[in-house]
């Protein structure tokens, strides 16, 4: 089964950086594009990143343009995010979503989320 | 401020039928299929309902989704206590080169 584990997540202060991990497993990862979904405490979804199945093609919110970094590794099938320069409104759950074959901005498996909180 | 506009809440008895709406513009609705999402307290989202009524593998046909120009519904009839969530609408925008969401709405079955 599909199985999306992400890691990395903690307190930080602002300014500060942090590299988020998303574990897959259960699918030919190198097979999918992927994401970085993002959702601060008691508020919704805020879409970060997107990486296409290579690499090659990738996409960020303006929220997080010149900031945060998204890559892949295909061999260790993984999905990270470098976040820099980070501040208290990057507070929130961050999910690893796999975009689905199916459909335009699908997101078909979420994993659990991972807690990064910016404060001093 | 979402992208997309979705009422903040929604509620009902049991049984009963239940509608979401999402508004957009032209360059996410207006162009591209919506995706809802349902979220339930304390956990991840989950795919509801993908090119605009399509169910994934294991969602009940109680829930039902339609799109009309820059505007989409999602429907949920014979409304269950274990249907209390947060319901979000997404699409693609071509503007942003992103995926939109809205701002989600809390469901509350009475």
């Amino acid at each position: 089964q599909v199985q999306l584990v992400e890691s990395g997540g903690g307190l930080v202060k602002p300014g500060g950086s942090l590299r988020l991990s998303c574990a897959a497993s259960g699918f030919t990862f190198s097979d999918y594009y992927m994401s970085w979904i993002r959702q601060a405490p008691g508020k919704g979804l805020e879409w970060v990143s997107y990486i296409s199945s290579s690499g090659s093609i990738i996409y960020y919110a303006d929220s997080v343009k010149g900031r945060f970094t998204i890559s892949r590794d295909n061999a260790k099938t993984s999905l990270y995010l470098q976040m820099n320069s980070l501040r208290a409104e990057d507070t929130a759950v961050y999910y690893c979503a796999r975009y689905s074959k199916f459909g335009t901005g699908v997101y078909d498996y979420w994993g659990q989320g991972t807690l990064v909180t910016v404060s001093s | 401020q979402s992208v997309l506009t979705q009422p903040p809440s929604a509620s009902g008895t049991p049984g009963q039928r239940v509608t979401i709406s999402c508004s957009g513009s032209s360059s996410n609705i207006g162009s591209y299929s919506v995706n809802w999402y349902q979220q339930l307290p304390g956990t991840a989202p989950k795919l509801l309902m993908y090119s605009n009524d399509l169910r994934p593998s294991g969602v009940p046909d109680r829930f039902s989704g339609s799109k009309s120009g820059t505007s989409a519904s999602l429907a949920i009839s014979g409304l269950q206590s274990e249907d209390e969530a947060d319901y979000y609408c997404g699409a693609w925008d071509n503007s942003l080169n992103g995926v939109v969401f809205g701002g989600g709405t809390k469901l509350t079955v009475l």
